[in-house]
């Protein structure tokens, strides 16, 4: 069965700092890739997704994020991070052999310190 | 735009008094998911529709039920909630399984006095 690891539950970045939130997964084949993001009382939104291709796919609101095979990892980034991206963020990864459901991992929660 | 939503965005219940969620979708997504989360938690899949096919997580209480009478229309009953059960609650939906990625709703958010 596939997993994913976010091993930072809490980062704490200054606005305009760069960002780097760490996705780890485990899976037998090339899995297909999701972060998703949300905001207080919200439900989730997609940021962007990787199925095959471009290992550096981007999303929206400037994010981006690398598809590491060797690393086994999906790291999501952005080069200058606003007082508005504060909220959650998940990573899920999908594999069709595990009755076609994503996994989530446990969430990174951003704050941004002005 | 093509969505899914839910309803109401806030409900307030008694402690053992049933409560039903709605979620409708206009994306005319075939699998429809209810996940339950709790305060700084990932979200924890319930139960999934397949078309009409209902799938059942193996620890989901039996306190929670499903109905799915059309395409675009899902619920979520909770026959007798509990302090417990106080969460938000997400519906999403998918095109022939979620491997390819899910659409959630805004969510509704449940409590229980």
């Amino acid at each position: 069965a596939q997993s994913v690891t976010q091993p930072d539950i809490h980062i704490t970045v200054s606005e305009g700092a760069s960002l780097e939130l760490r996705c780890n997964y485990s899976y037998g084949a090339t899995p297909y890739l999701f972060w998703y993001v949300q905001s207080p009382g919200q439900g989730l939104q997609l940021l962007l997704k990787y199925f095959s291709g471009d290992t550096l796919v981007q999303g929206i609101k400037g994010f981006e994020a690398e598809f590491k095979r060797s690393q086994s990892s999906f790291n999501l980034r952005k080069p200058s991070v606003h007082w508005s991206d504060a909220a959650e963020y998940f990573c899920a990864v999908g594999a069709w052999n595990a009755g076609n459901m994503l996994t989530f991992g446990g969430g990174t929660r951003l704050m941004v310190k002005p | 735009d093509a969505m899914v939503i839910q309803n109401p965005r806030y409900q307030v219940t008694q402690f053992g008094k049933p409560v039903t969620l709605s979620c409708s979708q206009t994306l005319n997504h075939n699998v429809m998911y209810w996940y339950q989360q709790k305060s700084s938690q990932a979200p924890k899949l319930l139960f999934h529709y397949y078309d009409k096919d209902f799938n059942n997580e193996a620890d989901t209480p039996d306190n929670f039920q499903s109905r799915r009478p059309n395409t675009s229309f899902c619920f979520l009953d909770i026959r007798s909630p509990g302090l417990g059960d106080a969460a938000m609650y997400l519906c999403a939906t998918s095109r022939e399984g979620g491997a390819r990625g899910y659409t959630f709703g805004s969510g509704t958010r449940l409590t229980v006095v």
